[in-house]
């Protein structure tokens, strides 16, 4: 079965630091995607960023990037220069087809709480 | 884009009555989802919809649990005899129905707290 594990339950920084929130996944399958989703204090999950299997490429967009390393099975995101708007809880998220294929929901992990400190 | 409309934000019940939680996706999205988060986890796939066929329900957490979507557009998720392990906040998402790595649009949930 798929699995996703976020082992930092909960990161403080200070703003302006750098800060990497860890994501590691399990699936049997080798056609898979993932994906990054938001969640602030309103409750509503933004979609962050999708990644499939078959692109290794590391990713930029502004002060976000994304390593996606399927040697290790991780897919980690890196805030640069890190702001108070940034605090939310984050989750990494997975979806494959040996669970059952057609089109099952994500498989989530349990977030990382990030708490940007002014 | 109105995004996607989660009624109400919160509800509060008493073990043993029945609730009905209500989304609107947006407009042109065919693909409805029913997620349920508790404290401290993520978001749990419970059942989706493409139009208005129920294409999965097997993760449905009891029989007390029921969606509908009658006409394709808005969805209703009903949990009959709550009990005090339903409090959650319940998330409803909605896709466009044009790649199998689609994006998830999400509503901001209705918190439910059985008492």
């Amino acid at each position: 079965a798929q699995k996703v594990t976020q082992a930092q339950t909960e990161i403080s920084v200070v703003e302006k630091e750098d800060v990497t929130l860890d994501c590691v996944y399990e699936t049997r399958d080798t056609t898979y995607y993932l994906f990054w989703y938001k969640q602030p204090p309103s409750g509503e999950l933004v979609f962050l960023i999708r990644r499939n299997s078959f692109d290794e490429q590391n990713e930029i967009s502004g002060r976000y990037s994304w390593n996606f390393q399927k040697s290790t099975s991780s897919f980690n995101f890196t805030i640069t220069a890190s702001q108070v708007v940034d605090s939310a809880v984050y989750f990494c998220a997975l979806r494959d087809f040996a669970s059952g294929g057609g089109a099952d929901g994500l498989t989530f992990g349990k977030g990382t709480h990030l708490i940007i400190q002014p | 884009d109105t995004g996607v409309s989660q009624d109400p934000r919160h509800k509060i019940t008493k073990r043993g009555q029945n609730v009905t939680f209500r989304c609107d996706p947006i407009s042109e999205h065919n693909r409805l989802y029913w997620y349920r988060q508790t404290l401290g986890q993520g978001p749990e796939f419970l059942t989706y919809f493409q139009n208005e066929a129920q294409l999965e329900k097997s993760r449905l957490l009891s029989d007390r649990f029921s969606a509908e979507r009658p006409k394709g557009s808005f969805s209703t998720l009903e949990i009959q005899r709550t009990e005090q392990g339903d409090s959650a906040m319940y998330l409803c998402a909605s896709s466009l129905n044009r790649a199998t790595n689609e994006k998830l649009f999400f509503g901001s949930g209705t918190q439910l707290s059985v008492l």
